[in-house]
């Protein structure tokens, strides 16, 4: 099984600060992905990429900017946090073709900005 | 734009009764949908896809093309049932990303 791997379970930030989630997946897929999943909103996509370098925008990208600078990283960076990105994130991983859709998931980071 | 509608937030049913948790989504072209599940205290992970047309602990889910609806069923429901499920939808063909659903949330009561 693919293993994505989230840098940290719990992370608290205040209003303005710059926070990065981090996510590590083993197995060499093309595809990773960061949604926010809040209750009764179920989860929304924030960015994905397919490629090393390559990023594009979801449903809910402000607020937020990504980098993959290596297959197997993919960054979440909030700019300037702010209280209505208090959240659980989600980074998942997923291969190209016949597979895609197949979305392996972190445990996820419940962010909480105070 | 491509919507996935699950009518129910909450969904409570006895052990043995069956389970049928509703799926529609909205997308004029060909596409493929999924269920996940997240179980408590564990990560989200596919449950089905209706590609595979395969049955994964005990349920099952048909795409009707006709009333755009992929709903899961499950003839007994057990009480390891309970849990988040969500409905997904890829209509990129491998570069947009899944659309999910709000989920709904199963109880199986004893």
């Amino acid at each position: 099984d693919v293993k994505v791997t989230q840098s940290s379970r719990y992370l608290v930030k205040r209003t303005g600060e710059k926070v990065f989630l981090e996510c590590v997946q083993d197995m060499d897929h093309e595809n990773m992905f960061w949604y926010r999943q809040d209750p009764g909103l179920g989860l929304r996509l924030i960015y994905f990429s397919y490629d090393v370098k390559m990023k594009e925008k979801g449903d809910i990208p402000e607020g937020y900017s990504v980098s993959r600078e290596k297959k197997e990283r993919f960054s979440l960076i909030l700019e300037s946090a702010s209280t209505n990105q208090t959240s659980m994130y989600l980074c998942a991983a997923c291969s190209a073709g016949s597979q895609y859709g197949n979305l392996f998931f972190g445990s996820g980071t419940q962010l909480s900005v105070l | 734009a491509q919507r996935v509608t699950q009518p129910e937030k909450l969904l409570s049913v006895f052990k043995g009764a069956p389970v049928e948790l509703k799926c529609n989504y909205s997308y004029s072209g060909s596409p493929e949908l999924f269920w996940y599940v997240q179980y408590s205290r564990q990560r989200l992970q596919l449950l089905l896809r209706h590609i595979s047309r395969e049955s994964i602990k005990g349920f099952t889910a048909d795409l009707n093309k006709g009333e755009t609806s992929f709903h899961l069923k499950k003839p007994f429901a057990q009480e390891e049932d309970s849990a988040m499920y969500y409905c997904a939808l890829n209509s990129g063909g491998g570069a947009d990303g899944l659309t999910f659903g709000k989920g709904t949330h199963l109880i199986i009561q004893p």
